[in-house]
């Protein structure tokens, strides 16, 4: 498969729960990034990984936990999310970073209860 | 305040109507502007990047142009499966590698 695979595509989590977003890339892109989207508000990017390494956090609370095992990889572990959590997790990866269009995932729709 | 402004929020045209949307920007070291596609329900998809102004780029019925405060999307003669979100972003070479996003312009055309 190719392209930017994100799994699983809807999630309904307790404010309790943990669970895990997965994004997976066969386009051999060496960065890869977590963005939130929102309704009526830009994308917010969340997280930078290049080559594994993560080079940038922007200010995301120590709920969300980012984890890239590899190039083609990356997880966002949730725990003890609030409900303005709520949003559209979108995965994205690119040859490296800022190098121009990224290619998105279909991201994961997550509401909190 | 905002780096990138999209406008208008909505547009709705009838098919074949011919329109453009707006997407301004204040960054000062503007190393690329990208369009990307919305469909409900998916990420954006990749369109057009530009990097300097004057420069254009077509794609069936759309073209990108740039200039040095603002780019326009152009949309000739529309059909129904133009109907999306588009969302705008510009790199600043200032803030390192922040993209900076728009809110999109929602289009719905019209059969």
């Amino acid at each position: 498969e190719t392209g930017v695979t994100q799994t699983p595509r809807h999630l309904v989590m307790g404010m309790t729960n943990k669970k895990s977003l997965k994004c997976e890339q066969h386009l051999g892109h060496n960065a890869m990034y977590w963005y939130k989207q929102s309704a009526k508000k830009p994308l917010e990017l969340m997280f930078v990984y290049n080559f594994k390494e993560q080079t940038e956090n922007n200010s995301v609370p120590s709920r969300f936990s980012p984890e890239c095992p590899n190039s083609s990889h990356l997880f966002l572990h949730l725990h003890t999310l609030q409900p303005e959590d709520s949003a559209l997790y979108l995965c994205a990866s690119s040859q490296v970073p800022g190098a121009g269009g990224y290619t998105f995932g279909s991201g994961t729709r997550l509401t909190v209860v | 305040e905002d780096q990138v402004t999209q406008s208008p929020e909505a547009l709705r045209l009838q098919e074949g109507e011919s329109s453009s949307l707006n997407c301004s920007y204040t960054v000062s070291g503007l190393r690329g502007l990208f369009w990307y596609r919305q469909d409900p329900g998916k990420g954006p998809e990749f369109l057009f990047t530009l990097y300097s102004a004057g420069e254009e780029k077509e794609k069936e019925r759309l073209k990108a142009t740039l200039t040095k405060k603002e780019s326009f999307l152009h949309i000739t003669a529309p059909k129904p499966e133009d109907s999306a979100t588009y969302l705008c972003a510009v790199h600043d070479s200032n803030t390192g590698n922040q993209f900076y996003f728009g809110t999109g312009t929602s289009l719905t055309v019209i059969p």
